[in-house]
């Protein structure tokens, strides 16, 4: 079993729909969390970075920790095809510097 | 602008030949990352710089594998006797820095290059 799960997809919305991407995790040592966005043939971009449970909004985006139930999720409002990409989620820890991802959602948001 | 340049951004070899590429941070970040990305999959870690020290490598990053860091700036990473296994997307990372996001453990997000990709035919 992977560290990180993520729903690979693909999931294709309707311009202006709500989305919502997922990622479990099984290492509870993991205190940060991040939210990649790939287009083809590019490097991730960074979207948001949160550090233990809550919520963080920036934007359309809203990234949400759970520790607890070790689950984490990105929220894109008014989706755009422009947001059409793959979807990274990424943890870490303070003792590991690496940064641990899943294997990344396929979003393709549909004019 | 994420502040990573890499190059090549396409290398074609054939199996056997060895390769390097290369990262450059804008400026000198004390942690650099290089991570493998297989296609439908997300990057997974190979090694890891502070400053000239690589300080961490995976069970990823075989004995035909070599990183440096000279004088803690630009980086390279060398693949001997390529195999077609070893076709994939070689990303850098540069560290985050407190002082510019604000938070005492930034320096732990990473800012990624555009790639290097790898064909080995």
């Amino acid at each position: 079993q992977k560290e990180v799960e993520q729903d690979p997809g693909p999931l294709s919305v309707p311009e202006g729909a709500i989305v919502s991407l997922n990622c479990t995790y099984s290492n509870s040592a993991f205190q940060y969390f991040m939210w990649y966005r790939q287009y083809s043939r590019k490097g991730p971009e960074l979207l948001m970075y949160t550090y233990s449970s809550g919520n963080k909004e920036d934007g359309r985006f809203t990234a949400q920790v759970d520790k607890s139930s070790k689950y984490i999720s990105l929220f894109i409002r008014d989706s755009q095809p422009s947001d059409s990409a793959t979807y990274l989620c990424a943890m870490g820890s303070g003792s590991a510097r690496q940064l641990t991802f899943g294997s990344g959602t396929q979003l393709t948001v549909l004019p | 602008d994420t502040g990573v340049s890499q190059n090549p951004r396409h290398k074609i070899t054939k199996r056997g030949q060895n390769v390097t590429f290369r990262c450059d941070p804008i400026s000198e970040h004390n942690r650099l990352y290089w991570y493998r990305q297989t296609l439908g999959q997300g990057p997974e870690f190979l090694t890891y710089f502070q400053n000239e020290a690589q300080l961490e490598k995976s069970r990823l990053l075989s004995d035909r594998f070599s990183a440096e860091r000279p004088k803690g700036s630009f980086s390279t990473l060398e693949i001997q006797r390529t195999e077609q296994g070893d076709s994939a997307m070689y990303l850098c990372a540069r560290s985050g820095t407190s002082g510019t996001e604000g938070y005492l453990w930034a320096k732990n997000i990473q800012y990624f290059g555009a790639g290097t990709r790898l064909s080995v035919l």
